[in-house]
């Protein structure tokens, strides 16, 4: 059974552009979470999806921020118009339906822009 | 305010011996997680802790979760290099599923 899988594991940006992180969960779970973890500073929790559904965005930037999980397909983090603090470790952990108690991480995007 | 301190920040302890890292929340938690992470990789899953005094351990890897649920050891018996890393605890605040974490313990096992 793969693990939660993201790509890229390294994503370089300049100023202004977009970033899209994308997220695979592991088979079977339908609970999606994002984490970014800012140098020098812990795992911040950012929005929780699931399918079709954004139950808790409470962690994400007001402006240029957005994630999705669509009925098919992997669960996307766009970023618009990045900045220079933008760059960080993107997480992504996943969750079955009736265990969301328990979060299995991927290994991350590093998103940096120069 | 970081809502989980982690202590200590680092930690260096020769091959075989024994070691125990700490989490504390100054609120009660409703699940305590611990997981590894290795620079520059992502987490590794160790154990969760649900109720006051839970203990769980795997291989030489031990977590309690004391009777107020608000802090967390974890014990390490006679360390290897795999051991290396650095160790983060997080915690369902609210039980809203929004995991806040610590900043982390760093491991260092030389042999």
């Amino acid at each position: 059974n793969a693990g939660v899988m993201q790509n890229p594991r390294h994503l370089v940006r300049r100023r202004g552009q977009e970033a899209r992180l994308r997220c695979s969960p592991m088979k079977g779970h339908s609970h999606v979470y994002w984490y970014r973890q800012l140098p020098e500073e812990g795992l911040k929790f950012m929005v929780y999806l699931q399918k079709e559904n954004i139950i808790d965005e409470s962690g994400m930037p007001k402006e240029r921020f957005s994630a999705e999980f669509p009925k098919e397909g992997p669960s996307i983090l766009r970023i618009q118009q990045v900045v220079r603090g933008d760059s960080a470790a993107y997480f992504c952990a996943s969750s079955p339906p009736f265990r969301t108690d328990t979060q299995y991480f991927g290994p991350g995007t590093r998103l940096t822009v120069l | 305010s970081q809502e989980l301190e982690q202590s200590p920040q680092s930690l260096i302890v020769q091959e075989g011996k024994n070691l125990t890292i700490n989490c504390t929340s100054s609120k009660t938690l409703y699940g305590l997680y611990w997981y590894k992470q290795k620079y520059g990789e992502g987490l590794i899953f160790l154990m969760m802790l649900q109720k006051g005094g839970e203990e769980k351990s795997h291989e030489k890897i031990t977590a309690k979760l004391d009777e107020k649920k608000q802090q967390s050891s974890l014990h390490i018996t006679a360390s290897q290099p795999s051991h290396a890393g650095i160790y983060l605890c997080g915690a369902d605040i609210d039980g809203n599923n929004r995991l806040a974490f610590g900043k982390g313990n760093q491991v260092v096992v030389i042999p």
